[in-house]
Formats: C-alpha cells, sequence, structure tokens
C-alpha cells in the first residue's frame, strides 16, 4: 500500500540556518508525484513544492528545495535561511495512482519552530 | 486563483445528529477531496471524487458518505455523529486526469473544526 512517513514529529531551527525535513515514501508504482505543503497556526495549506518521479533534477523553489533520492523513497525539503515566519506544520504528500485513480496521501507532519 | 470555501470554520454538533460539511471550489476542477486532520495522524482521506456523482472510498470512510451533485460542491455527510468524529475537516480540489508527473497541487479550503458533544 501506498504510505508516506515522516519521522520528526517536531524540529528546532536557529534563525537563519537551513533545516531538513525528512520523508519516505512507499509504491509500487513508476510514475508518482511528491508534494510538500506548509500549514501556519492559521490552517491554511500552502502548497510549497513538487517533484515528478521522472525529474532528474531535484526541485527548488526559492527558499525552497527537494532533496530527492529515487533509489531511496526519499523526498527530503531543505529550507535555507531559516526565518519566524517559516515556523508551521510541513506535510509531505504523494500523488499516484490506486485502483485506476490518482489520490494524494500524506505523512503526518513535522512542526518547524525557528528560534530568534 | 483557485478558491475553496468551507461553508462554516466550526461547527459544534450533538451525538447523533446528521451533520453536512459543504465545500465549493470556482475553478471548474474534477477532482475533490475530504481529508480529517488529527494532531500525530496527518491528513487521512475520506473520501474523494472525480467526476459529478462518482466517488472513490479513501482510508478512513467508516461512518461518512459523500455526495456530489454539481461539479463545483461536494458535501461530506456524517449520518449519525459520533465524539471520535470530533476534528478538522479539509476540503480540497484539483485539476482532473493527467498523469501525477505533472505539477498539479491540491487547492485547499480553510477548514471546519467540528466539535461532536
Amino acid at each position: 500500500a501506498q504510505k508516506i512517513t515522516q519521522t520528526q514529529p517536531g524540529m528546532f531551527v536557529q534563525e537563519k540556518e537551513a533545516v531538513t525535513l525528512d520523508c519516505t515514501y512507499d509504491t509500487s508504482d513508476q510514475s508518482y508525484g511528491l508534494f510538500w505543503y506548509k500549514q501556519p497556526s492559521s490552517g491554511e495549506m500552502i502548497f510549497l513544492i513538487y517533484q515528478g518521479s521522472y525529474d532528474e533534477q531535484n526541485a527548488t523553489e526559492g527558499r525552497y528545495s527537494l532533496n530527492f533520492q529515487k533509489a531511496r523513497k526519499s523526498a527530503n525539503l531543505v529550507i535555507s535561511a531559516s526565518q519566524l515566519g517559516d515556523s508551521a506544520m510541513y506535510f509531505c504528500a504523494m500523488r499516484d495512482i490506486t485502483s485506476g485513480t490518482y489520490k494524494y496521501i500524506f505523512g503526518t507532519g513535522t512542526r518547524l519552530k525557528v528560534l530568534a | 486563483d483557485v478558491k475553496v470555501t468551507q461553508s462554516s470554520r466550526y461547527l459544534v454538533k450533538r451525538t447523533g445528529e446528521k451533520v453536512f460539511l459543504e465545500c465549493v471550489q470556482d475553478m471548474d476542477h474534477e477532482n475533490m477531496f475530504w481529508y480529517r486532520q488529527d494532531p500525530g495522524l496527518g491528513l487521512r482521506l475520506i473520501y474523494f471524487s472525480y467526476d459529478v456523482k462518482m466517488k472513490e472510498k479513501g482510508d478512513i470512510p467508516e461512518g461518512y458518505s459523500v455526495s456530489r451533485e454539481k461539479k463545483e460542491r461536494f458535501s461530506l455527510i456524517l449520518e449519525s455523529a459520533s465524539t471520535n468524529q470530533t476534528s478538522m475537516y479539509l476540503c480540497a480540489s484539483s485539476p482532473g486526469g493527467g498523469s501525477p508527473l505533472i505539477e498539479s497541487p491540491l487547492h485547499f479550503g480553510n477548514g471546519t473544526r467540528l466539535t461532536v458533544t
């Protein structure tokens, strides 16, 4: 069965430092997409970055980059130069085909706290 | 910008009541989803729909049903609410079909926090 695992319930990082949030996934499909979302305390879910399973380069979006290691089935989010506003829950998600239809599966999340 | 609107931000219902959670999207998306979010459990998929009148069970459909009579509206129904259904409910939508290789993120509503007493 498809599954997303985020093993870090909580993380702390000093402001201006980089931080890596871990995500591993399990799927038997060859074609899949991986997403990261940010959920601030306000509750909205904000899409951050996407990686397709056949993308040869790691995705980057501003201060966000995705360390994609296909053989290890990991898709870690790297946030560079952390800011206080990065404090939030972060969810890794996967979209793949299950029983003929596509659905999105989420991990349990990592709560990041940026320290001044 | 895609807008997904959930009818209520907060709801308080009694055990045994029938509860309707409504979700409307304005971008003509084929796919719509209902998730519940609980601390330590992340987002779990209840039901999703990829077309009008079509529905698929997610990972935790028990105790829930859904309705999609119009493309823009996806309703979650708790036939007889129970205290273990107290949770945050998130509705989301995405464009239809295509490959998972195409960037097609979910667009979320702001959530409905349901308390069943």
